[in-house]
């Protein structure tokens, strides 16, 4: 199946710094990247919709100034965590559709943020 | 909007025995249905999806689902669960162009 590949894994910033964390689809063009948001032992929440070379939608409650979303390629979208606090501190995964199932919604492995 | 409810937060099971993980859904029209496994601190691995077609849907580690219209249901089953089963599972729906999910369903396996 198609890969979609998150970096980092893991992250610890200091609180006030801003941290970018980085999905890329390894062997498909990804014309739509999603980006969700996970606290421990609940779902999966979606934070953002972003098609390549456009502005990213966000969901509501979601604060677009400070989760800075850039889809600049087919492959690579990233999320940057602006002016970090220790609530911002959680699971963050990506996901991407496109390649031959269109349908289909493959997701990275996520990266843990921890902000101190 | 679409929706997908997964009534049961957690679920034991024995090594061995069969399981099956309830997945309700909210749509007028035919929806395009997913189930997630995610391990812990892991990323989401797609096991199975109904788009159309027939209702008994295979994936992969020996699950599947049967999509029920009449009962607005995407149950998960599997005939003989083993421990590398115990993980968290989540139902899925497509809703205009996006992925909503469930709130999952904790599985957890004795020996």
């Amino acid at each position: 199946g198609a890969v979609v590949s998150q970096h980092p894994s893991w992250v610890i910033c200091k609180s006030g710094t801003s941290v970018k964390i980085e999905c890329r689809s390894l062997d498909f063009q990804a014309t739509t990247m999603f980006w969700y948001r996970q606290f421990p032992k609940q779902s999966l929440m979606l934070m953002a919709t972003s098609n390549e070379g456009s502005k990213a939608t966000y969901e509501q409650g979601v604060e677009k100034d400070k989760f800075l979303i850039n889809h600049a390629s087919l492959t690579l979208s990233t999320l940057t965590v602006t002016s970090a606090h220790p609530e911002d501190s959680s699971f963050y995964i990506c996901s991407a559709r496109g390649g031959i199932d269109w349908n289909t919604i493959y997701f990275g492995e996520g990266s843990w943020l921890t902000v101190v | 909007a679409q929706s997908v409810t997964q009534p049961d937060i957690h679920i034991t099971v024995s090594e061995g025995a069969s399981l099956e993980l309830r997945c309700n859904y909210s749509y007028g029209a035919t929806p395009y249905l997913f189930w997630y496994v995610q391990s812990p601190g892991q990323g989401l691995q797609l096991l199975l999806k109904y788009f159309s077609g027939d209702t008994l849907v295979q994936g992969i580690k020996g699950f599947e689902a049967e999509f029920k219209r009449s009962q607005s249901s995407f149950n998960l089953r599997k005939p003989s669960v083993h421990w590398s089963d115990a993980a968290e599972y989540f139902c899925a729906v497509v809703n205009t162009d996006k992925l909503i999910f469930g709130t999952g369903t904790r599985l957890q396996v004795f020996p």
